[in-house]
């Protein structure tokens, strides 16, 4: 049984193109965090939210609580966007994290 | 400021043999953790830290040990190393539990 499901688990796009990723979560959460990693294996922290919305560049995360469910969105998508992103939850009691499988996103040019 | 480091990057052992794996931070996070991840599977929790002296089990600890005798460093330990050990495992650290997760390079562990 996976806390966590991410879609779609590949995704390729053309550049320029809006991009959505999804995260959906059976446990209850004190927060929800989205990962980058790079081809090379890096894990970048891109957003730590627990409600609304936030930005950063073309990237823009929401969630919405009572329906269990984030997403990710990267505006004028570009080739250095490709990456697996990863989507993670904080249980709302002790400090377990679990996490999606990823997302493989490719943007082709 | 050399953030998260690991150490080593790469590492074959054969059944049974023990070895730890190095992290450490400067940035003075008093959260750090430790992290395998598979193929197909998404990363998974090992163990904990909340502060220097303080450990805690996270999602699969069984086969690992862990210890935090230094803020800047978190250690992890295979005592008899077993084909299911290998993997690829992270290290990050955070400055509470809400902060933003800072991750070591990685660790590639062949368990022979």
């Amino acid at each position: 049984k996976n806390e966590v499901e991410q879609s779609p688990q590949n995704l390729t796009a053309q550049e320029g193109e809006f991009i959505t990723i999804n995260c959906s979560y059976s446990v209850g959460i004190s927060a929800l965090h989205w990962l980058q990693q790079h081809p090379g294996g890096g894990i970048v922290s891109l957003f730590m939210l627990s409600s609304g919305k936030k930005k950063h560049g073309r990237l823009i995360a929401t969630i919405n609580i009572q329906e269990k469910h984030s997403s990710l969105h990267i505006t004028a998508s570009h080739p250095r966007d490709s990456a697996v992103y990863i989507c993670a939850v904080k249980r709302d009691t002790g400090n377990q994290f679990y996490f999606g499988t990823g997302t493989s996103l490719t943007v082709i040019p | 400021n050399a953030g998260v480091t690991q150490t080593p990057k790469f590492r074959v052992l054969k059944t049974g043999q023990s070895m730890t794996l190095l992290c450490a931070q400067d940035m003075n996070h008093e959260y750090m953790y430790w992290y395998r991840q598979d193929p197909g599977m998404g990363l998974r929790l090992i163990h904990y830290s909340v502060g220097e002296g303080t450990t805690a089990k996270g999602e699969v600890p069984d086969g690992y040990n862990v210890s935090r005798l230094k803020k800047q460093n978190f250690l992890l330990g295979l005592e008899s190393a077993a084909p299911s050990q290998t993997s690829v495992y992270f290290c990050a650290s955070s400055y509470g539990a809400f902060g933003t997760q800072y991750f070591g390079p990685g660790t590639r562990l062949l368990v022979l």
